[in-house]
Parts: C-alpha cells; structure tokens; sequence
C-alpha cells in the first residue's frame, strides 16, 4: 500500500489563486521530503527539500517566495503555489524515505496535477 | 545541466523479447542508481537499484548493468509484458540520505 499520501490529486483553478498540496508519510516520520515538478514529456526535477522544523532547502532557480514550503510535522509537508498562473501548471510529486530504512529507495505520492486558467 | 540523460525517448518492443534501456551520467560522485516506472498521473514506482561498487544487480525480469567507467547504466526487462509499458526513468543520487536526480525518461512500448 502506499506508504507516501498526496493530495489533492488534482486541482484546476484561476489565474491568481493560491494552491496548496499536501504530502504525509503513513506510517514512518520523515524529517526530510522532497518536492519534485515535472512539465510535460520532461523529467522530474527536484524543487526543494523540506526539512522539518526548518526552512526548506530550494533549488537553483526555484522561488522560494513563490513555492513556499512548510514541513510542522514529522508526517506533513505541505507545498503552497503562491498566485499560481498559467506557466505554474505542471504535476507536482512528493517523496519521503523512510529513516528506518535509510538504504531503501525513496517513496513517491501520486502526485498532484496542477492547472491554471 | 542534465547530469542524467535518457537519450532514447521511445522504445517499442514485441511481447516475449528483451527491452533494454539505457541511461548515461555526468557525474561521477553519483554512487548509486534507480530505475522507476511511471505512469501517467501517477508518481514514480522504484523498480530496481544499483550501487556503484556493483557492476550488475539481477531481480525476476529486471536486470540492472552499471558500466562505470563509460557512466552508463541500462535496464534489460525480459521478457517484455504488455504491462511493462510505461515511462522509465533512470535516476541517480550521491549518498543515501540526499536528492534524486532523474533523466529524462523513455516511453516503453510493449506490443502483442
């Protein structure tokens, strides 16, 4: 089953909106998750690392006043699209490892498919 | 910079043979690699991974081949199943606790 939960899956809104996704780990606390973009027919790419009980870590070229990033709890991370537009459409993924498996893969939400009008 | 690359955007392969795909880096401090399935709407799901102090990691259908020195690693799925159709992406990352750098994936086609 799974193991990381996103949602919503999918959000549809106006120019201007805020959006915001949530990503928690089901049953292991996550100190570290990453927030990962993927643009049509291209490759994930890692946004920024959010650390619980600090400020996240941001990619070069991710705006940090834009993608705003608040990880309070050891299974919640959340990922806010600050008046979101149309170019800020795209999928959104999340990912935890689990620490009591720290040389196993990471885990993977179902993502959340992101549209602005 | 893309420190990963999946040169081949497509793959079509006939139901029953070998699909390999291949992944190339730049990096050299990556020490260790994954290959995940996607599908569409869907996030990642970890196939099989590779540590660079092996140069072959075998499980079921799916073999992983790591040539260091020429940084390239390929994934061999065989038999081929409809089922394996999807996007594969190779990824790599340095140390355990750090980032994933993905490629940019190749589409599988398994045909009947």
């Amino acid at each position: 089953g799974a193991v990381v939960s996103q949602h919503p899956s999918r959000v549809i809104c106006k120019s201007g909106t805020s959006v915001k996704i949530e990503c928690r780990s089901l049953d292991f606390q996550a100190t570290t998750m990453f927030w990962y973009r993927q643009f049509p027919k291209q490759s994930l790419m890692l946004m920024a690392t959010s650390n619980e009980g600090s400020k996240a870590t941001y990619e070069q070229g991710v705006e940090k006043d834009k993608f705003l990033i608040n990880h309070a709890s050891l299974t919640l991370s959340t990922l806010t699209v600050t008046s979101a537009h149309p170019e800020d459409s795209s999928f959104y993924i999340c990912s935890a490892r689990d620490p009591r498996t720290p040389n196993q893969p990471q885990h993977f939400g179902d993502g959340t498919r992101l549209s602005i009008l | 910079d893309q420190q990963v690359k999946q040169n081949s955007p497509s793959l079509s392969v006939q139901e029953g043979r070998i699909s390999i795909l291949n992944c190339d880096y730049t990096n050299s401090m990556f020490d260790y690699f994954l290959w995940y399935k996607k599908y569409p709407a869907e996030g990642p799901t970890f196939l099989i991974s590779i540590s660079s102090i092996k140069d072959k990691n075998e499980d079921g259908r799916f073999t992983v081949f790591l040539n260091k020195s020429a940084k390239h690693l390929s994934l061999h799925i065989v038999p081929s199943q409809p089922g394996d159709s999807a996007v594969y992406f190779c990824a790599a990352e340095t140390g355990t606790a750090s980032k994933l750098t993905f490629g940019t994936g190749t589409r599988l086609q398994v045909t009947l």
